[in-house]
């Protein structure tokens, strides 16, 4: 079993509906999650951390946490062609007391115009 | 301000030789990670620094070694190439480290390696 798991997709979406991307994590113990968005030939950009359950909202962006569940979700409301890029699920790890950050492989979104 | 800065951001390499891979973080960023991004695996943790002390490693082999200096800034060696080795390093910055923190990334725009 993946540590960090995410349908690789393609996600294709129209615009303006909601995309809906998921993350599914082993270590029972992690406390802090995070969306990374990356676009094609680009490094990694950080939008969302959450770490309590529940739902953060930030703009268009909801991020979903269930620790009972372990899983974690991104929701991006009204999307738009430029959110076509592949988003990275993160966890930090608690690993012999340090934290040890382990990215899922990514959902590549597509938003059709 | 200035961001992550990686250099070079490409190499091209020979098997069986040595490369050395440098990131300046963001100032006032004490915690350097490194990253290898492959196609098939990902973003693979390769080790972390904080205050010129490695914290943590990836399932990496001994031939990938780094090290941080006291302006923070860290480089990554890669000796003894091989054709795996082919991939885009990543070196990413945060304010602050540990199992719980909140900090996320920056990340800089990588070191292509190609190796032939």
């Amino acid at each position: 079993q993946k540590e960090v798991e995410q349908n690789s997709g393609p996600l294709s979406v129209p615009e303006g509906a909601i995309a809906s991307l998921n993350c599914t994590y082993s270590d029972q113990g992690s406390q802090s999650f995070f969306w990374y968005r990356q676009y094609s030939g680009k490094s990694p950009e950080l939008i969302m951390f959450i770490y309590s359950n529940g739902d953060k909202e930030d703009g268009r962006f909801t991020a979903q946490l269930n620790k009972a569940s372990q899983y974690v979700s991104l929701l991006i409301r009204d999307s738009q062609p430029s959110d076509s890029a592949t988003y990275l699920c993160a966890v930090n790890m608690n690993s012999g007391g340090y934290q040890k950050v382990t990215f899922g492989t990514g959902t590549k979104l597509q938003v059709i115009p | 301000k200035a961001g992550v800065t990686q250099t070079p951001r490409y190499l091209i390499k020979t098997r069986g030789q040595q490369v050395t891979l440098s990131c300046s973080p963001i100032s006032g960023h004490r915690s350097v990670s490194w990253y290898q991004q492959t196609p098939g695996q990902g973003l693979q943790f390769l080790f972390e620094y904080f205050s010129e002390t490695q914290r943590n490693k990836g399932n990496f082999p001994g031939r990938f070694s780094g090290r941080q200096f006291s302006n923070s800034r860290s480089e990554m060696n890669v000796s003894t190439l091989e054709l795996g080795d082919s991939a885009l390093y990543l070196c990413a910055s945060s304010l602050q480290t540990g199992p719980f923190s909140n900090y996320g990334y920056t990340f800089g725009s990588g070191t292509r390696l190609t190796v032939v």
